[in-house]
């Protein structure tokens, strides 16, 4: 069966750090993958997504990057985080036809 | 593009129904329904590939309307354990997976 590992669960960064949040797929091959934010009581933001190794589209334009340097690997990234990255960061995964999406426990990140 | 839903907030009680309502200004390629508890991740439903597609999942079903490009979301008979928010997802045609949500509708059921 397939899983999906996200890490950590929670995170206090301050202003100004790096991040780097990582998210791995176990038993399938080539998915899709994907990086949503969601704002406390808000929606699902997408932020990246990626149809293979080192194909990554960009949403939203800001100081967070991805990178997929394996197939079953999705790494979240920021240089220097700002305050307003503060939220609730999920990945995902889905088949390569877009048969539902299938979400890791979630990071939720506070920048203070 | 995102997708419309409707309404925002909804609140029941037991054994009441419920139609939550999602919309696209695109053509789409599938419509997903997921769940989302408090504090914790979105939960995948059902997914609706073909135009008039009807699924059911317990006493959750929906429908597909390809031509007015809407998926319409129906709790019968709710129960405690269906509040959370709803959100719908849209992949556009083509070989597009840019899977973008809706805002999400509040589902409230009261005992």
């Amino acid at each position: 069966s397939q899983t999906i590992h996200q890490w950590p669960a929670t995170l206090v960064q301050p202003v100004g750090s790096p991040l780097s949040l990582e998210c791995t797929v176990e038993g399938t091959s080539n998915p899709n993958l994907y990086w949503y934010r969601q704002a406390a009581g808000r929606g699902l933001q997408l932020l990246f997504y990626s149809v293979g190794i080192g194909q990554i589209s960009s949403e939203v334009p800001q100081n967070l990057s991805a990178s997929r340097p394996q197939d079953r690997q999705f790494i979240l990234s920021s240089k220097k985080l700002l305050l307003s990255d503060s939220g609730f960061y999920l990945c995902a995964w889905s088949y390569r036809g877009g048969q539902g999406a299938f979400f890791g426990q979630g990071t939720r990140l506070t920048v203070v | 593009q995102q997708p419309v839903q409707s309404p925002q907030a909804v609140i029941l009680r037991e054994g009441e129904d419920a139609v939550i309502n999602c919309s696209s200004s695109k053509a789409l390629y599938s419509v997903h329904w997921y769940r989302q508890k408090h504090g914790e991740a979105p939960v995948f439903l059902m997914i609706l590939l073909k135009g008039g597609e009807q699924k059911g999942h317990d006493k959750i079903s929906a429908s597909f309307n390809e031509k007015k490009q809407q998926s319409s979301l129906y709790l019968t008979a709710s129960q405690l354990s269906y509040s959370g928010t709803y959100f719908c997802g849209t992949l556009p045609g083509g070989s597009n997976y840019k899977l973008t949500f809706g805002k999400g509708t509040l589902l409230t059921v009261n005992p």
